[in-house]
């Protein structure tokens, strides 16, 4: 069974861009999570989509956005970059809401 | 807001010791609590879960308790080995899971040869 897959591995952007992260669920699973790892900070919950529909979203400012797909993969959007952005974005997929999450190995993301 | 506290940051043990990992949590309704493992430079995989009406589940050389009366739980490693290094996170739900898991600051395991 192949696992949570994320693209791309590492993304440079500059100030004040748009960034796009890519995600695709294990087979069967309709929830996506995004999370934030920063240093120093932890995972922080970014946003929940499940069937299609975002359920719900953490405590970051509406330039992170996103949307699922028909087909159950995922996609963040970070737009207007800021330098505090710089970090490892980490999707995980679910058969049943938030139990047993399995994360993807993540997105990179470095702002200069 | 809801938080779920680790202790300690940083553990080291001698190889073939046992290591245990302490997590407190803030909202007595929690019921679902993951451990993770993340190796640098890798995804957090999850290595065990234990849901609230159950005190204890154990996998191979690795375990979890929960006291739910304190609001803790404890993840533990018997007869560790080099490739248990690596940076353990607990987790809990909150208000039923809307808010994903809130996760603890990390421990790093330190296995000494």
């Amino acid at each position: 069974e192949a696992g949570v897959t994320q693209s791309p591995t590492h993304l440079i952007k500059t100030r004040g861009q748009q960034a796009t992260l890519r995600c695709s669920p294990i087979s069967g699973h309709t929830s996506v999570y995004w999370y934030q790892q920063a240093l120093g900070l932890g995972l922080q919950f970014l946003l929940w989509y499940d069937e299609g529909e975002e359920r719900n979203r953490g405590n970051f400012p509406p330039r992170f956005s996103g949307r699922q797909f028909p087909n159950y993969s995922s996609e963040l959007n970070v737009n207007a970059l800021e330098l505090e952005d710089s970090a490892l974005y980490l999707c995980a997929s679910s058969y049943q809401g938030p139990y047993e999450q399995y994360f993807g190995p993540g997105t990179r993301l470095t702002v200069t | 807001g809801e938080n779920v506290e680790q202790h300690p940051s940083t553990l080291s043990v001698q190889e073939g010791d046992s290591a245990v990992i302490k997590c407190t949590y803030s909202d007595s309704a929690s019921n679902y609590f993951p451990w993770y493992k993340q190796e640098l430079g890798k995804r957090p995989q999850l290595i065990i879960d234990i849901r609230s009406n159950v005190g204890e589940k154990k996998d191979q050389r690795i375990a979890v308790t929960l006291n739910k009366t304190a609001k803790h739980f404890s993840l533990h490693i018997t007869e560790t080995q080099p490739e248990d290094s690596a940076v353990y996170f607990c987790a809990a739900i909150f208000g039923g899971g809307a808010d994903g898991l809130t996760f603890g600051k990390g421990t790093h395991l330190i296995i000494q040869p």
